[in-house]
């Protein structure tokens, strides 16, 4: 069965210095990965994701992915964090249902907080 | 604005009762998923519906139904509520065809059971 796991509960970084949110995947088969972002009171917001090809994915609002298939991790990159990044951040996979589409598989989430 | 609606955006509702809640996809986009976010669970998948046809069944309930109507539009109803079904309910969409789209979640619907 595929999963993701989050193993920070929250992240707390200073604004202007670099972030990291972590998330390793388990998989058959090929990984298709994402990242979402939840600000209060909304839904969730896509950032990026991997299918294939580069290791090292751009997103949206300055954020970056670097997917490492031995390492099976996909951590949720920044290079100057922004008071306003302050949120909740998932990483999820998708289910394999050998070609359809297939629903989201997400971690329990990550909290990050950027202090000015 | 992810161009995916969905009414009502807080429910209140005693246990026992049934609610419907109401999911607009993207403009064009075939699929609909359901997903349950609480607190002890987290994100959790419910159900997927393909241009009519429910395509897969993640965690959810006897008690919890959904449908797809020709308009794409999806409801999903839930019934003999419990306190336990306190949780903020998403729908999400992607276009047709292809396994590697993102999917875009509406705002939500907050149900609480008192």
């Amino acid at each position: 069965a595929q999963s993701v796991a989050q193993p920070e509960d929250q992240v707390n970084v200073a604004e202007g210095n670099p972030l990291t949110v972590k998330c390793t995947y388990s998989v058959s088969g090929n990984p298709y990965l994402f990242w979402y972002v939840q600000y209060p009171n909304r839904g969730l917001q896509f950032l990026l994701k991997y299918i294939t090809g580069d290791n090292l994915v751009k997103g949206s609002y300055g954020f970056e992915a670097e997917f490492n298939k031995s390492q099976t991790s996909f951590h949720l990159k920044k290079p100057s964090a922004l008071v306003s990044d302050s949120a909740l951040y998932f990483c999820a996979v998708r289910e394999n249902y050998g070609g359809s589409q297939g629903n989201l598989i997400f971690g329990k989430g990550t909290k990050l907080s950027v202090k000015p | 604005d992810s161009g995916v609606t969905q009414t009502p955006k807080h429910l209140i509702t005693a246990t026992g009762q049934r609610v419907t809640l109401r999911c607009s996809p993207r403009s064009g986009d075939l699929s609909v998923y359901w997903y349950q976010q609480s607190l002890d669970q987290g994100l959790q998948f419910l159900i997927q519906y393909y241009n009519g046809e429910e395509r897969a069944k993640g965690n959810i309930l006897e008690r919890f139904s959904a449908q797809q109507f020709p308009d794409l539009h999806s409801e999903l109803n839930l019934s003999s509520l419990e306190l336990g079904d306190s949780a903020l309910y998403f729908c999400a969409s992607t276009p047709g065809g292809s396994s590697y789209n993102e999917q875009f979640f509406g705002p939500g619907t907050r149900l609480t059971v008192l």
